[in-house]
């Protein structure tokens, strides 16, 4: 099993560019999550999709951040513009979702620096 | 609602001391607890989790933690720890029927030689 694959691992970018992170999800799962990491503020959940619906995006920040989920092995998580402040670890992770003892799996994340 | 308390931020330790992490929960309605480890530049992988049956529950790596409902605790603990332990450790609770976790803020393991 490949895991949760997310590209890219490293992104450095400037003020103002749009930023586009991708993620492959379990085969199989049918809950997909985007998560952002800092020091600041821990682990944060943004946004979370249940058979590529979105189900609650109550954790994205502001209207700089969109995510999508096009199919069952695709998801984006798009910033544009950025702003130093979006720079944090991004991690997605999946699970199948409304089974008792279901186990959530992580991406590796992507490390975004905004200059 | 759900949720859970981490106490400590960090934990310092010696090689081979025993370790506890704690974690607190609030809930009033069925728990299941969950632990996840972060080693440095990863991701967060699955450390064990309790759904029911023996409180003591054991995971990966020699780890084990055991699940108190008088105290609301469920205390990640391991008797000798390796400097290869050092990472970030989550609680964690699942909410509306596994559809989305609560993490907590985070305890960091620092072994030291």
């Amino acid at each position: 099993d490949a895991g949760v694959i997310q590209s890219p691992r490293h992104e450095v970018t400037e003020m103002g560019q749009e930023v586009t992170l991708r993620c492959k999800p379990i085969s199989g799962h049918n809950s997909l999550f985007w998560y952002r990491q800092t020091m600041m503020r821990g682990l944060e959940l943004l946004i979370y999709f249940n058979n590529n619906v979105p189900i609650d995006d109550s954790g994205m920040p502001e209207d700089r951040f969109s995510a999508k989920m096009p199919n069952a092995s695709f998801s984006t998580l798009k910033i544009q513009p950025s702003e130093p402040r979006d720079s944090a670890v991004y991690f997605c992770a999946s699970s199948l979702a409304g089974l008792q003892g279901n186990t959530i799996y992580f991406g590796e994340g992507s490390w975004l620096t905004v200059v | 609602a759900q949720s859970v308390t981490q106490l400590d931020s960090q934990v310092p330790v010696f090689e081979e001391a025993p370790v506890e992490l704690r974690c607190n929960y609030s809930s009033s309605v069925s728990v299941y607890l969950f632990w996840y480890v972060q080693y440095p530049n990863q991701g967060l992988q699955l450390l064990l989790k309790y759904l029911s049956g023996s409180t003591l529950v054991k995971g990966i790596n020699g780890f084990e933690a055991e699940f108190n409902k008088s105290q609301t605790s469920f205390h990640l603990r391991k008797p000798s720890v390796h400097i290869s332990d050092t990472a970030e450790y989550f609680c964690a609770v699942p909410l509306y029927n596994f559809n989305k976790f609560y993490f907590g803020s985070g305890t960091k393991l620092n072994v030291k030689p």
